[in-house]
């Protein structure tokens, strides 16, 4: 079965400095993995995702993460925090062994607060 | 990239009474589209997968009776909640991917606020 980690229910970082919200996935073959961010009263927008190839995927907004097989990690980070970044982040897996059509599973989300 | 649309975004219905929220794929036809629940400062939770002219499936623990799905066409789903009480009261999403592309990921809807009263 598929699962995802998200160490840190609340991560807290300063305008200016760099963010790391951690990202660990447990899946049975080879993982598509994905991070979504959530603004209050509003539905996930997609940031990025890992499928294959650079280990190292850049996404919108400045975002980037890093795909680590041996740690199966995928940490999301961005070299500057701003204000703005402030949200619920979620990390999302699915099993390239998986059939198509099933649903992807979630982490429990890390709430981000960027402070000025 | 590819939009869903998910209306209303916000609802408030007496207890007792049906409300049905609707999800759209705008520019891609969805053969699957999933319903999860959204409780405060919690994960999404899947409800169920919504299937294209059969019927939705659903997860443990999730009433089908309540929690009433039609996917009549390939870019509508739409979630019933029956009777409503306020413990249904909760952020309801809904999500699709565009068909034959596996390495895709989920666009989702605005999500819809109900509030039982």
């Amino acid at each position: 079965a598929q699962s995802v980690a998200q160490p840190e229910d609340q991560v807290n970082v300063a305008e200016g400095n760099p963010l790391t919200v951690k990202c660990t996935y447990s899946v049975s073959g080879n993982p598509y993995l994905f991070w979504y961010v959530q603004y209050p009263n509003r539905g996930l927008q997609f940031l990025l995702k890992y499928i294959t190839g650079d280990n190292l995927v850049k996404g919108s907004y400045g975002f980037e993460a890093e795909f680590n097989k041996s740690q199966t990690s995928f940490h999301l980070k961005k070299p500057s925090a701003l204000v703005s970044d402030s949200a619920l982040y979620f990390c999302a897996v699915r099993d390239t062994g998986d059939n198509y059509g099933q649903n992807f599973v979630f982490g429990p989300g890390t709430r981000l607060s960027v402070l000025p | 990239g590819a939009v869903v649309s998910q209306h209303p975004s916000r609802v408030i219905c007496k207890s007792g009474t049906s409300v049905k929220i609707e999800c759209r794929s705008l520019d891609f036809q969805a053969t699957t589209m999933f319903w999860y629940r959204q409780f405060p400062k919690q994960s999404l939770m899947l409800m169920a997968t919504s299937n294209e002219g059969s019927k939705a499936t659903y997860e443990q623990g999730v009433e089908k009776d309540k929690f009433l799905i039609n996917h009549a066409s390939l870019t509508l789903s739409t979630l019933t909640v029956t009777s409503a009480h306020p413990e249904d009261s909760s952020f309801y999403i809904c999500s699709a991917r565009p068909p034959g592309q596996p390495n895709t990921e989920a666009f989702f809807g605005q999500g819809t606020r109900l509030t039982v009263v």
